[in-house]
């Protein structure tokens, strides 16, 4: 089946600090690809959808400043906490999808624990 | 908006015997897809099972199936001979079609399967 690979899966940082994470489609070309913010013990919340060569769209209240997503290929995307602080302290979690007329859903990657000291 | 009600936060089942988790969903769409999706510990999202709104046949996937009720705007998913490994957060989601990228997602129920 399609694979999503997420990397780091884990990540550590001083408060300040950029972090990027990576999405990865290995066996399939993404056309698009999502970024999710879960909080413990909570649901999914969509931050962000980008397709390949354009800009991503934001949901509304996700500052596009703070998560930088780029999309610069049909298997990678990623995205940057810009000045990371406490409060961006989160799990990240990334899907994929190919051809959207094949109405297949969205292969996750296995998610990135960020923690901001 | 599209809206995705689990109203069972958590939910418990003795190995081997039959559960059934519920979920809601608002939407004017006709034509979408519903999902089930198995978050375990490991924080993995596995998709459990589809069922595309145009189709009345419930979906099934071995101890897995659904009942689609369209009508009535609920997708619940039955999980027969429970087993340990079943132990998850399991996630209903909404996804309008077709051509469509956007996809909605309850807010959970976590199951666990007792020995």
């Amino acid at each position: 089946g399609a694979v999503v690979s997420q990397h780091p899966s884990r990540v550590i940082c001083k408060s300040g600090t950029s972090v990027k994470i990576e999405c990865r489609s290995l066996d399939f070309q993404a056309t698009t690809m999502f970024w999710y913010r879960q909080f413990p013990k909570k649901s999914l919340m969509l931050m962000a959808t980008s397709n390949e060569g354009s800009k991503a769209t934001y949901e509304q209240g996700v500052e596009k400043d703070k998560f930088l997503i780029n999309h610069a290929s049909l298997t990678l995307s990623t995205l940057t906490v810009t000045s990371a602080h406490p409060e961006d302290s989160s799990f990240y979690i990334c899907s994929a999808r190919g051809d959207p007329t094949s109405n297949q859903p969205q292969h996750f990657g296995d998610g990135t624990r960020l923690s901001i000291l | 908006a599209q809206t995705v009600t689990q109203s069972q936060p958590e939910m418990s089942v003795q190995e081997a015997e039959t559960v059934t988790l519920s979920c809601t969903y608002d939407t004017s769409e006709s034509n979408y897809y519903l999902f089930w999706y198995k978050q375990p510990p490991s924080r993995q999202m596995i998709l459990v099972i589809r069922q595309e709104a145009y189709k009345q046949q419930n979906a099934t996937e071995n101890r897995f199936s659904v009942n689609f009720q369209k009508a009535a705007k609920s997708f619940s998913l039955k999980i027969s001979d429970s087993q340990l490994g079943d132990t998850a957060m399991y996630f209903c989601a909404f996804m309008k079609g077709p051509n469509n990228n956007d996809m909605r997602f309850g807010a959970g129920t976590r199951l666990t399967v007792k020995p």
